[in-house]
């Protein structure tokens, strides 16, 4: 298995543009988590999917922020508009349901809002 | 409201020497506790996991140490090599009503000195 597929890798754009980020979560497993990760804030928890269900969005930072998940398979974050305080790595990770079972990060897109 | 705290921020040592990363929590009611390594550029990595009823647990050069009772975690790496710079994350989980909510440190900047 390939990993936890995020594209793109970086992602520069203008502040009001809308920013599409795309994950591929590892065959098999069922739940999908979207992270924020700064220097001044750390990783974030923004949502996450249990069978392509959204659980818990409670760290989705404003409207501007929705995240899908249409199949097993592929999972969406969009913002719009994008503003230049959005600027950070997003993370996404997929695991199988049970608690104890790990995590699998994906590289990370690296969005820069001007 | 739950925390994860991390200590010290940053660190640097000689190769070849050992350290130890302490995290306290209170995140209640608690599942489990991951330690992950992220090195830069990358996504965050499982080094270990505890639950509850486990107090220690090793993965080569890195043992994880567990207080639940004090709500205290430590990582010790022992004779450090020049891959181990990295950053460190302490994860905490709690388990609620099916979801699975883990609370991020903000993490241990570890550098390590030829």
């Amino acid at each position: 298995d390939a990993g936890v597929i995020q594209s793109p890798r970086h992602e520069v754009t203008e502040m009001g543009q809308e920013v599409t980020l795309r994950c591929k979560p590892i065959s098999g497993h069922n739940s999908l988590f979207w992270y924020r990760q700064t220097m001044m804030r750390g990783l974030e928890l923004l949502i996450y999917f249990n069978n392509n269900v959204p659980i818990d969005d409670s760290g989705m930072p404003e409207d501007r922020f929705s995240a899908k998940m249409p199949n097993a398979s592929f999972s969406t974050l969009k913002i719009q508009p994008s503003e230049p305080r959005d600027s950070a790595v997003y993370f996404c990770a997929s695991s199988d349901r049970a608690p104890n079972n790990e995590q699998f990060f994906g590289p990370g897109t690296r969005l820069t809002v001007l | 409201k739950n925390q994860v705290e991390q200590s010290p921020q940053s660190l640097i040592i000689l190769e070849g020497k050992n350290c130890t990363l302490q995290c306290n929590y209170t995140v209640s009611p608690f599942s489990n506790l991951r330690w992950y390594k992220q090195d830069t550029g990358r996504g965050p990595v499982s080094l270990t996991i505890m639950t509850f009823s486990e107090n220690t647990k090793s993965n080569g050069r890195y043992t994880a140490t567990l207080d639940a009772d004090t709500k205290q975690s430590s990582l010790h790496i022992t004779a450090s090599q020049l891959s181990d710079s990295a950053s460190y994350i302490c994860v905490v989980s709690l388990q609620s009503g099916g979801s699975y909510i883990p609370t991020f440190g903000r993490g241990t900047s570890l550098i390590v000195h030829p």
